[in-house]
């Protein structure tokens, strides 16, 4: 059981936007920076979101993230195919002074 | 540019020791924090351990601690896991990445991952 909550997947059309939402407590995304990672089939996982809002230099503004009181949220507007992956939330928990992440939540694109 | 290369994973009996390192360029390695994060297979992401730019505190998941030390040698710009009294549930890829889950830059990147199997 993790930390952080997200739901195990979602999905959406190509074109179309979706949210990934990741739920916490005050003792991590409430008083912490959240980032967001994609996994793509097979390989590493790679920084989309980090501070909360913010993106690295390369990553489209098709994707964005927020973040009010204990929970965080990943947006993905314009959908494509190659936007199927495992997109994972995660922060520092001050309680047990340790890094967590969401449970991870697979995105297809129908 | 920024790369992190992993080694010494392999397969390892039950109760075994195995020493991950990751080789670290093209940052300044002594002035980053670094982080082990693992992934079981077909499971999600597990933080590991993490530890600050010169070495002086470390932070480890409660599921490791008293089993692994997280370690660096910044005049090598290497990372280290020692990992011991190895369980089956540590069977899993190993990747080391440059920040810390709680900083405000994150994680990133992260190197290609090293597999470790823990099995008799």
């Amino acid at each position: 059981q993790s930390v952080l909550t997200q739901p195990p997947s979602v999905s959406a059309a190509p074109g179309q936007t979706v949210t990934i939402s990741c739920s916490g407590s005050s003792s991590n995304i409430g008083n912490n920076y959240v980032s967001w990672y994609q996994q793509l089939p097979g390989t590493a996982p790679k920084l989309l979101i980090y501070a909360n809002n913010q993106r690295p230099s390369g990553i489209p503004d098709r994707f964005s993230g927020s973040k009010s009181g204990t929970s965080a949220t990943l947006g993905i507007t314009g959908l494509q195919t190659g936007d199927e992956a495992d997109y994972y939330c995660g922060t520092w928990d001050s309680s047990l002074s340790a890094g967590v992440f969401g449970g991870g939540t697979k995105l297809t694109v129908l | 540019e920024v790369q992190l290369l992993e080694s010494g994973g392999g397969l390892v009996q039950p109760g075994g020791s195995l020493r991950l390192s990751c080789a670290a360029s093209g940052f300044t390695f002594s002035s980053s924090a670094m982080t082990w994060v693992r992934q079981a297979p077909g499971k999600g992401l597990e933080w590991v351990a993490s530890i600050i730019d010169s070495g002086g505190s470390t932070y480890y998941a409660n599921s490791v601690k008293g089993r692994f030390t997280i370690s660096r040698d910044n005049s090598k710009n290497t990372l280290f896991l020692q990992m011991n009294s190895l369980r089956v549930e540590d069977t899993a890829i190993y990747y080391c990445a440059k920040g810390g889950i709680g900083l405000a830059q994150g994680v990133d990147p992260w190197g290609q991952g090293t597999l470790v199997t823990v099995s008799s």
